[in-house]
């Protein structure tokens, strides 16, 4: 059970266009969902929490009209990233907290985006 | 405010040999602990937990990891290490309440690399 699907796995766009990644729980309803960026070598940066119906919580320094969440649904979240640039290459990785184990994460595999 | 510490960004170890991961942590709130691993290009998945039940902790694929409060540790340990433990490990810590429940901050990781 727990498990947490995100795609795509693997994307390369083009400088100023926008990216859109999907987070979606499969076999649980997700009250609270987080996006995270993960430079080489480094640890995972917590960059927004996302509620269900509500507007996303960004953490101090990333940009909310830059990386565009979504939570429509209890199984769903989705991260864009708009207009794209070079600097926004990075492993974008989503985790889903359920209402029943609500201290624990459930972590996607992760999306390695490449902008040229 | 939390943070994790992880002592030492590379530990080697033989096959056969125990395993110790060092993980120090500071909460201004009683913490929830977990010890992640990462294979590379994959997602985050749960090792184990401590959420203020037993302070001696047993998780995933022979791995355990001790909450001791005096010294603001939560190390892993495995007694006999297989090659199929070679991967990156992280330590995250969260708040059992207040504004960082829920919420996990991670340390920098550890690569663990096992030498037949």
């Amino acid at each position: 059970g727990a498990v947490v699907s995100q795609h795509p796995s693997w994307v390369i766009c083009k400088s100023g266009t926008s990216v859109k990644i999907e987070c979606r729980s499969l076999d649980f309803q997700a009250t609270t969902m987080f996006w995270y960026r993960q430079f080489p070598k480094q640890s995972l940066m917590l960059m927004a929490t996302s509620n269900e119906g509500s507007k996303a919580t960004y953490e101090q320094g990333v940009e909310k009209d830059k990386f565009l969440i979504n939570h429509a649904s209890l199984t769903l979240s989705t991260l864009t990233v708009t207009s794209a640039h070079p600097e926004d290459s990075s492993f974008y990785i989503c985790s889903a907290q359920g209402q029943v184990a609500k201290n624990i994460q459930y972590f996607g595999a992760g999306t390695r985006l490449s902008v040229l | 405010a939390q943070s994790v510490t992880q002592l030492g960004s590379h530990v080697s170890v033989s096959e056969g040999a125990l395993v110790l991961l060092r993980c120090n942590y500071s909460s201004s709130v009683p913490p929830y602990l977990f010890w992640y691993v990462q294979y590379p290009n994959q997602g985050l998945q749960l090792l184990l937990k401590y959420t203020s039940a037993a302070t001696l902790v047993k998780g995933i694929n022979g791995f355990e990891a001790e909450f001791k409060k005096s010294e603001t540790s939560f190390h892993l340990t495995k007694p006999s290490a297989h090659m199929s433990d070679a991967a990156e490990y992280f330590c995250a810590v969260s708040g059992a309440g207040g504004t960082s429940y829920g919420k996990l901050t991670f340390g920098q990781g550890t690569i663990l690399t096992v030498h037949p």
